[in-house]
Parts: structure tokens; sequence; C-alpha cells
């Protein structure tokens, strides 16, 4: 089954607006983990939410999780231009412990 | 700050070549895991090792593939005769325990010809 599939498939924005982006999952999780990549190079670990924590914040990143819709959200506030950039959430299964399954990612443009 | 790091971060080869790509996870780390993303497509979990065992593995990782940690610090991925589909950008990860945040390497470039 699919796990962590990103929506909106692409965004964009000017710089100094929020953007959110949402994950979507099917089965129960440990954790869900949101990830940066930049033009094909390497994953860059942004944050992790546990399956009992509802909200997590990392400087102008807020992640949501509402575990009863099987959802997370990522919201980066005041974009910049350096936050263009692909956004992939990862989810570590309950039936599964470390083993990540990520979705296709949110392709992000800020626009200065 | 503490980083996974890859080497080679690009290798061309041969089909029907072997290739070992290695990786250095962070120190304090005890899980290590390969992932590949073929172009365009989405980051596809290979092998989880620990203790000096695979404790996972996908349907991808068949008997072509093998994992190793020769020593205390590198980890390998061996592909022993490559095929055209398994170009892809391979990435290492490493995590201190389990279900705790991964923490990714740069990635290797394989192109396969």
């Amino acid at each position: 089954s699919q796990q962590g599939e990103e929506d909106p498939q692409a965004l964009s924005i000017q710089e100094g607006e929020n953007a959110t982006m949402n994950c979507s999952y099917k089965t129960s999780i440990n954790n869900l983990q949101w990830y940066r990549q930049n033009s094909g190079r390497g994953l860059v670990h942004l944050i992790l939410i546990r399956s009992n924590e509802r909200e997590k914040h990392s400087g102008r990143l807020r992640v949501t999780l509402d575990t009863s819709k099987k959802s997370s959200s990522l919201l980066i506030t005041a974009s910049r231009a350096a936050d263009t950039a692909s956004y992939f959430c990862a989810t570590d299964r309950a039936d599964s412990w470390g083993k990540l399954q990520f979705g296709a990612g949110t392709q992000v443009v800020v626009t200065p | 700050e503490p980083e996974v790091t890859q080497t080679p971060s690009h290798q061309v080869t041969q089909m029907g070549q072997e290739v070992i790509l290695r990786c250095v996870p962070i120190s304090n780390h005890l899980y290590f895991y390969w992932y590949r993303q073929i172009l365009g497509q989405k980051v596809e979990f290979l092998v989880s090792f620990y203790n000096n065992e695979i404790s996972e593995k996908s349907e991808i990782f068949d008997d072509q593939f093998s994992v190793e940690r020769p020593d205390g610090s590198n980890f390998t991925l061996k592909i022993r005769s490559t095929k055209l589909e398994d170009s892809a950008m391979y990435f290492c990860a490493s995590s201190e325990v389990r279900a705790a945040e991964a923490f990714f390497g740069q990635g290797t470039r394989l192109t396969v010809v």
C-alpha cells in the first residue's frame, strides 16, 4: 500500500508568504519525518513528529499530525528563495521499525 | 555537526560490473540504511542493518545486492552484476536508535551504461 502521499505536487509562492503542504498515509505509524531535497541532491532532515504528538515547531517550520485522519502538514512561514526545494514526508510504519516510506514530494518554488 | 558521508559522489559503470558504494554513518549511530531514488521517482527503501545483520530488506534488495560493515566506521552496499535499471541515486542513512531521526548522506549517483 502507498504511504506518505504529499499534496500539492507543486507550489509556487513569493518570498515572505507561507507555504503549506500536506501528507496522507494509510497505516499506523511510529513517527513521521519531513525532509528537504534540493535539485536531486541529498535529503536534509527537517523534523520528526511522533505518533503521540500533535504539533512540533522548529524555527520557521511547523508540523502537525492528526493520527485519526492519518495526515500531517508542514508549514513554512515567511518563506525565502532558499526554501526552494522538494519536500518529502516519510513514515516510519508501526509494523516496520526504522524503515521509512517516502511520498512523491511537493516541489516548492519561492520567487523573490 | 556530524554527518553521513558517501563516496563516490558519482560512479559510472558498465552493465554486468560489480560496484561498491561506501558510506560512513554518524559515529554513535547504531542503525544503518540504504535507499535509492531513480530519477524522477520516489525514494525507495532497500535495506536496514543493525548489530551486524540485516534487519529488513525490500523486494528490490535481491541476491545481487549485499551490505557489509567491514570495520567500525564504514557501511557498504555492493551490487554484484549491475543492470541498466540499477541506475539511480543511492542514499545511505543512519539513526541513533530505531524509530529516530534518520540522517542521510549526499548520495552516490550510479550510472550503468
